[in-house]
């Protein structure tokens, strides 16, 4: 099966700085990874995507790292924003559509 | 792009009565829909999957007959909670994809059972 953790409950930030927030996950043969942003009320935002094949992504301000020795996977965002702050959760998949969420890391940034 | 849709956004409803949401692609097939429900501040546990035209698929532990998911068209799946009690009380959400990932999300039902 697949467990997918987050290190750590609540991430404080100030304005400015960058922000990493990881995941990790169980199985090995999981081949594609999301991040996801919540905001209070809503439902998940798709923010960027990363397949096996790979073991680094960037978009906008985001970048995704997948580490598949350790199992790990990372969601930095640079230059972080009040407009930041939500809950982003990882998502997990092997060979098929189901994703398996993390239990989310809760990002807070302060001025 | 990739816009999911979900309504209504909130209900309130007597124990006992039954609850409909609907989830609808709106620029885009969605081959595959999936119903989630989030207790608060927990993660996503996925209730079951609905493909056009078949039968869903339950995760292990969601009782098929209180959560009939029907999913007609390319566009649209339904939720229905039925004989709804205060333990259903819950966000449910759904999210679809077309062709390719990723998955795209509804904003959410937030069901209240009195």
């Amino acid at each position: 099966g697949e467990s997918v953790g987050l290190h750590l409950p609540t991430l404080s930030v100030q304005e400015g700085d960058n922000s990493i927030i990881n995941c990790a996950y169980s199985n090995s043969a999981s081949d594609y990874f999301i991040w996801y942003k919540q905001e209070s009320g809503k439902g998940p935002q798709f923010i960027i995507d990363i397949r096996s094949n790979m073991d680094k992504r960037q978009g906008q301000r985001v970048t995704v790292l997948l580490n598949k020795t350790v199992k790990h996977l990372s969601l930095q965002i640079a230059a972080t924003q009040p407009g930041d702050s939500a809950v982003y959760f990882c998502a997990v998949s092997y060979n098929t559509d189901k994703l398996i969420f993390g239990t989310g890391t809760r990002l807070q940034v302060f001025p | 792009g990739a816009v999911v849709s979900q309504h209504p956004s909130w209900v309130i409803c007597k124990s006992g009565t039954s609850v409909k949401i609907e989830c609808r692609s709106l620029d885009f097939q969605a081959t595959t829909m999936f119903w989630y429900r989030q207790f608060p501040k927990q993660s996503l546990m996925l209730m079951a999957t609905s493909n056009e035209g078949s039968k869903a698929t339950y995760e292990q532990g969601v009782e098929k007959d209180k959560f009939l998911i029907n999913h007609a068209s390319l566009t649209l799946s339904t939720l229905t909670v039925t004989s709804a009690h205060p333990e259903d009380s819950s966000f449910y959400i759904c999210s679809a994809y077309g062709e390719s990932q990723p998955q795209h999300f509804g904003d959410g039902t937030r069901l209240s059972i009195l």
